[in-house]
């Protein structure tokens, strides 16, 4: 099966810093990773799929990129609105089999 | 708009069994897989398994056989999760999720099941 590592596990940032979390994979997954957002109480958010693509209505200063078994995703400027725990999510298609990474927790400092 | 809106928030015993709806409107139901995400309290997501909603054929992730059932209701446009044996670390909120080539889009809001004596 294939593993999932984020870090960090928590981060805390200002208003307008540029945050960066890394997601590993323990084998190559092409670019089958996806990005979510979830705040607290709430459903998770599709932000970005297949690595770099960023969804409809996702503001532009979020972005992801990389493949293979390296991937990052970059707030360019921390919002309050931002606050949220981040998960990246692996899918293999033979067979059909999601997961997600452990998630990084984002805080303002 | 697509939209999942899920059953509310069960309390059971231990040993009862729930089952949980999810909704689906906005779209034709038989033409995107359906996905069960678990979230223990405190935790992290957990990818429990897909539903093909045009054959009707579940997939359970490992740690997700046994107890755990999913089902359809094609005229109502709704699936189903069905747990059984309830113990208490099956308390979580449970989701169901729109597949779309291998993301989840669509989410449902969430049903939190709190297992309890």
């Amino acid at each position: 099966d294939i593993q999932m590592t984020q870090s960090p596990s928590s981060l805390s940032a200002s208003v307008g810093d540029r945050v960066t979390i890394t997601c590993q994979a323990s084998q190559d997954i092409s670019n089958y990773l996806n990005w979510y957002q979830q705040k607290p109480g709430k459903a998770p958010k599709l932000l970005i799929y297949d690595a770099s693509n960023l969804e409809t209505g996702v503001p532009s200063r979020f972005s992801g990129s990389g493949s293979g078994t390296d991937f990052t995703f970059t707030i360019s400027s921390l919002q309050p609105e931002d606050i949220a725990t981040y998960y990246c999510q692996q899918y293999d298609n033979l067979p059909r089999v999601f997961t997600f990474g452990p998630g990084t927790k984002v805080d303002i400092k | 708009q697509v939209q999942l809106v899920q059953s509310g928030s069960e309390l059971k015993k231990p040993g009862a069994s729930v089952k949980v709806s999810c909704k689906a409107s906005g779209y034709t139901f038989t033409s995107y897989a359906m996905n069960w995400v678990r979230q223990a309290p405190g935790q992290g997501l957990e990818w429990m398994g897909w539903i093909n909603t045009n054959t009707g054929n579940p997939t359970y992730a490992q740690g997700f056989t046994g107890r755990f059932v999913f089902s359809l209701d094609t005229s109502v446009s709704t699936a189903y999760l069905q747990i059984s044996s309830l113990k208490a670390e099956d308390t979580a909120v449970y989701y169901c999720a729109r597949d779309v080539s291998g993301f989840f889009q669509h989410w449902g809001q969430g049903t939190l099941v709190t297992v309890s004596s």
